[in-house]
C-alpha cells in the first residue's frame, strides 16, 4: 500500500517547454487534488477532481490543465512552462465527502529556467 | 473568501515544554472545518488534527490539541511535551462546507525544538 505517489521527484524545464506531472493513489479515494507550494506561503489549490470524470478549478488554475484518467490517477500538465511556475507540487487524495483527512504525496520540485 | 493567518513565522521551544502555534481565520460561513498539518524538512505533509465548527469539545490527538475559540475565529495548535522530532513547519488550513474541496492554507509557522 504505497498511498499517494508522484513522479517525477525533481524536474528542470526551460521556459516554454511542456510536461506532465503524474499522481496515483491506491487507497480507492474518490477525490484528488493538485497544490503548489511557494516559499513563505502555504499550499494553494490548483485543480481538484471530486470524482472520476470531473475536474474543477481551484485558487490558482491559470497555466495548468488536469486529467482524471481513472479513479487512481490524476495528472497535471504545464503546456508552456514559465518561471513563475517554479514551485513544489503536491498531489493529495481524500476518500469522499464525509472524510476530512487528505493524504499527500511526497511532492515534485519543479524549476523553470 | 476564506483566509487563514498564522502570525508567527518562527517559534522556538525547549524540549519537553508545551508550545502554542497561533491560527486565525476569516469566513462568513457557519459550517467549516479546521486542520493542522506538519511538514518536516523531508517535505511531506502530515495530517495532525481536525476540528469541526460545530464540535463542542476541543479536538485532541495524543500530544496535539486544538484550542478552538469560535467567537474569536481562532484555532491554535497546542503541542505538549515537545520533542526534537517536532521541529518542522506547521500549517493551519480551513475548508468551508459549501466549498468542501477548496482547502485554504496559512503561510505556516516554523517550529524549532531546542535540546
Amino acid at each position: 500500500n504505497a498511498g499517494v505517489t508522484q513522479t517525477p521527484k525533481f524536474q528542470v524545464l526551460k521556459t516554454g517547454q511542456s510536461m506532465t506531472l503524474q499522481c496515483a493513489q491506491d487507497m480507492n479515494h474518490n477525490s484528488m487534488y493538485w497544490y503548489r507550494q511557494d516559499p513563505g506561503m502555504g499550499l494553494r489549490l490548483i485543480y481538484y477532481s471530486a470524482s472520476e470524470g470531473t475536474t474543477d478549478k481551484g485558487e490558482v488554475p491559470n497555466g495548468y490543465n488536469v486529467s482524471r484518467l481513472n479513479k487512481r490517477e490524476f495528472s497535471l500538465r504545464l503546456e508552456s512552462a514559465a518561471p513563475s511556475q517554479t514551485s513544489v507540487y503536491f498531489c493529495a487524495s481524500r476518500r469522499d465527502y464525509l472524510y476530512n483527512e487528505q493524504f499527500f504525496g511526497p511532492g515534485t520540485r519543479l524549476t523553470v529556467l | 473568501a476564506q483566509k487563514i493567518t498564522q502570525t508567527q513565522p518562527g517559534m522556538f521551544v525547549q524540549e519537553k515544554e508545551a508550545v502554542t502555534l497561533d491560527c486565525t481565520y476569516d469566513t462568513s460561513d457557519q459550517s467549516y472545518g479546521l486542520f493542522w498539518y506538519k511538514q518536516p524538512s523531508s517535505g511531506e505533509m502530515i495530517f495532525l488534527i481536525y476540528q469541526g465548527s460545530y464540535d463542542e469539545q476541543n479536538a485532541t490527538e495524543g500530544r496535539y490539541s486544538l484550542n478552538f475559540q469560535k467567537a474569536r475565529k481562532s484555532a491554535n495548535l497546542v503541542i505538549s511535551a515537545s520533542q526534537l522530532g517536532d521541529s518542522a513547519m506547521y500549517f493551519c488550513a480551513m475548508r468551508e462546507v459549501a466549498l468542501w474541496d477548496d482547502m485554504r492554507f496559512g503561510a505556516g509557522t516554523r517550529l524549532t525544538v531546542k535540546p
